[in-house]
């Protein structure tokens, strides 16, 4: 059972660079939720998808991007990086009211 | 707006020692209620939940959560810890009447020492 999959596992982007963070789910699950996780801040939500096509901001989207083109996949973009990206990045899915985590995406911007 | 308070943000034990964590949460509607656990260097992965029915609500590993509605809050509880459950405890909220979004309170690291 693969579940929610991240590549990469780990980053380093110069200041201004721009990198894509992959998420896949093999649940079928029509909600899909990115999330940055700060040291004691716990998991911010930065954008989220209800299906295919559809998504909205959460509480932090400022500096990201997000596309559904699928219902397996929800990329997140960063267009221009800065050092207040530096987080790990987790990526979930959920069908109803629980969700599902994958193994998350360390980014560190310098 | 929903708000998760977690009191403890660092927890230290000894192996067999009695764990309680504090959790909780601001929102005036039915909720969902959740335990997630992050061992090092993994991702989240939930322990416990609670949707409706009996407040006290069993999870894996030991641990129990009780709903006290009149508290608002969702604590964590083991009677006994062992060094494997050194980790960093999430607990989360979502609005049972939409569950889009889920709430996580900043996280208690607990360290178990044998």
């Amino acid at each position: 059972n693969a579940g929610v999959t991240q590549t990469p596992k780990f980053r380093i982007l110069k200041i201004g660079q721009s990198m894509t963070l992959q998420c896949t789910q093999d649940m079928n699950h029509n909600y899909m939720y990115w999330y940055r996780q700060d040291p004691g801040m716990g998991l911010k939500l930065i954008y989220y998808s209800v299906g295919a096509g559809i998504t909205d901001k959460g509480e932090v989207p400022n500096g990201y991007n997000v596309s559904r083109s699928t219902t397996e996949d929800f990329p997140l973009r960063l267009e221009l990086a800065a050092p207040s990206q530096t987080s790990v990045y987790f990526c979930a899915s959920s069908e109803k009211e629980t969700q599902y985590f994958g193994p998350g995406t360390r980014l560190l911007v310098l | 707006a929903q708000s998760v308070s977690q009191h403890n943000h660092h927890v230290i034990l000894s192996e067999a020692a009695s764990l309680e964590l504090g959790c909780n949460y601001s929102y005036g509607g039915t909720v969902n209620l959740f335990w997630y656990v992050q061992y090092p260097g993994q991702h989240l992965q939930l322990l416990l939940k609670y949707f409706s029915g009996d407040p006290l609500v069993k999870g894996i590993k030991g641990f129990e959560a009780e709903f006290i509605k009149s508290k608002f809050s969702f604590n964590l509880r083991k009677p006994s810890v062992q060094w494997s459950d050194t980790a960093e405890y999430f607990c989360a909220v979502n609005a049972a009447r939409n569950t889009d979004k889920l709430i996580f309170g900043t996280g208690t690291r607990l360290q178990v020492f044998p």
